[in-house]
């Protein structure tokens, strides 16, 4: 079955800097991969998908690049605020769409004003 | 629409006893999952509900059970708890069941187990 690394667990940046998290899945078969981003206490939130049919797709601060060849995709986010603090999971799911998610074990992002 | 609704959000077990939480969807949603959520892990899923039926479970113990009523509401159990099973439990709901559309998480219930 599909299997998703995260990296890193931690991150800290300073306000205004570029935060990225890179994510790793080991079936080929799956071809959409969504970022869910979590405030603390909070429920998770979907933030930003890819399809692989698409390499890269942005909204605003926010960008997510996939690279099929090597199985892995990664979430930018620019000019970062102490609200992007958060942990930020991904994940993965083959075509079928009646797989279930299978996510990373999460990225902690704190952002230091 | 409301979203998604966890009751209890907090609970307070011994080990050796039962739970059951329950889920209600946004309305209209048909699909329900439930994952646990621990430090490290993050989120592992357990099942998912369909139209009532069982589509999908993950790789834990049988003592963790669910179902799905006709109103698409949701209730998970786990018998017999161990102290292993703190964690947190999401459920989520989608409209049409397809796991590469939006999953909409509840807030949680927050189980310890002592």
């Amino acid at each position: 079955g599909e299997n998703v690394e995260q990296h890193p667990s931690t991150l800290s940046v300073q306000e205004g800097d570029s935060a990225v998290i890179k994510c790793t899945y080991s079936d080929s078969a799956s071809n959409y991969f969504p970022w869910y981003k979590q405030e603390l206490g909070k429920r998770p939130q979907l933030i930003i998908d890819i399809r692989s049919n698409v390499g890269e797709k942005k909204d605003q601060r926010i960008a997510v690049t996939l690279n099929k060849t090597a199985k892995h995709f990664s979430l930018h986010i620019t000019e970062t605020q102490p609200e992007d603090s958060a942990v930020y999971f991904c994940a993965a799911t083959p075509p079928s769409g009646n797989t279930p998610l299978v996510f990373g074990k999460g990225t902690r992002l704190s952002v230091i004003a | 629409k409301a979203g998604v609704t966890q009751t209890p959000r907090y609970l307070i077990k011994t080990r050796g006893q039962q739970v059951t939480l329950s889920c209600s969807p946004i309305s209209g949603h048909r699909s329900v999952s439930w994952y646990q959520q621990t430090p490290g892990q993050g989120l592992q899923f357990l099942f998912e509900y369909f139209s009532e039926t069982q589509r999908n479970k993950g790789n834990f113990p049988g003592r963790f059970s669910g179902r799905q009523f006709s109103n698409s509401r949701s209730e998970m159990n786990v018998s017999t708890l161990e102290l292993g099973d703190s964690a947190l439990y999401l459920c989520a709901s989608s409209s049409t069941g397809g796991f590469q559309e939006t999953q909409y998480f509840g807030p949680g219930t927050r189980l310890l187990v002592l």
